[in-house]
């Protein structure tokens, strides 16, 4: 069964620094890989997807996510954090084929002036 | 944004009563799907439908049933309500094809209470 790990249910970062949301994944077999994120009080949009193309996959808002095979992993990166991207990101894997998504528990955004 | 929407979007009741809520969508989407979401937990899966009365179950089903007799309608019943049934539910719907890969599109979300 596929499985998705965020560690630290709460990232604070300042205006303008790096922001750097982790994922790791387990999936038995080759997976489609998703970032979403939630604004308070809202259902959860979709910030880019992996799905065997080209393994860094730029989304909207200045999101980008690297797929690494080797390390089962699917970060997410922006360059500079701007007070609008405060909400709570999720990953989410499903294995090729598989219409199921597994989410990760999320991470909480603060963006500190 | 994808045609979801899901009714009704607040909803509070006593402890042993039947709450049947509600997603439809115009999008004629093959999958529906019921999560609820929970603080640290993230989002869980009830049940999912791959079709017309077509329907099995997530990882958290149990004291949730649900329906799902036309394309654009997915209703998710909670027999007796219980408090720990207290959440925020997510209506999703998706498509597969070669270019969608599956990825869900999510309603507002239903804030259920239980007293």
């Amino acid at each position: 069964a596929q499985s998705v790990t965020q560690l630290g249910s709460h990232v604070s970062v300042s205006e303008g620094a790096l922001v750097l949301l982790r994922c790791n994944y387990s999936s038995s077999v080759p997976p489609y890989l998703f970032w979403y994120v939630q604004y308070p009080n809202q259902g959860l949009q979709l910030l880019l997807k992996y799905t065997s193309a080209a393994t860094l996959v730029k989304g909207i808002n200045g999101f980008e996510a690297e797929f690494k095979k080797s390390e089962t992993s699917f970060h997410l990166t922006k360059p500079s954090a701007h007070m609008s991207d405060a909400a709570e990101y999720f990953c989410a894997v499903a294995p090729y084929g598989n219409n199921r998504l597994a989410f990760g528990k999320g991470n909480q955004v603060v963006v500190i002036p | 944004d994808a045609g979801i929407t899901q009714s009704p979007r607040h909803k509070v009741t006593e402890t042993g009563t039947p709450v049947t809520l509600r997603c439809h969508q115009t999008e004629n989407h093959r999958y529906m799907y019921w999560y609820r979401q929970d603080p640290g937990h993230g989002l869980r899966l009830i049940h999912y439908s791959y079709g017309v009365k077509d329907t099995d179950k997530g990882e958290v089903s149990d004291g949730y049933s649900v329906s799902r007799s036309k394309t654009e309608d997915f209703l998710l019943t909670l027999e007796s309500a219980t408090s720990s049934q207290t959440s925020v539910y997510f209506c999703a719907i998706s498509e597969s094809s070669a270019t969608t890969a599956y990825e869900q599109y999510f309603g507002p979300g239903t804030r259920l209470t239980v007293t």
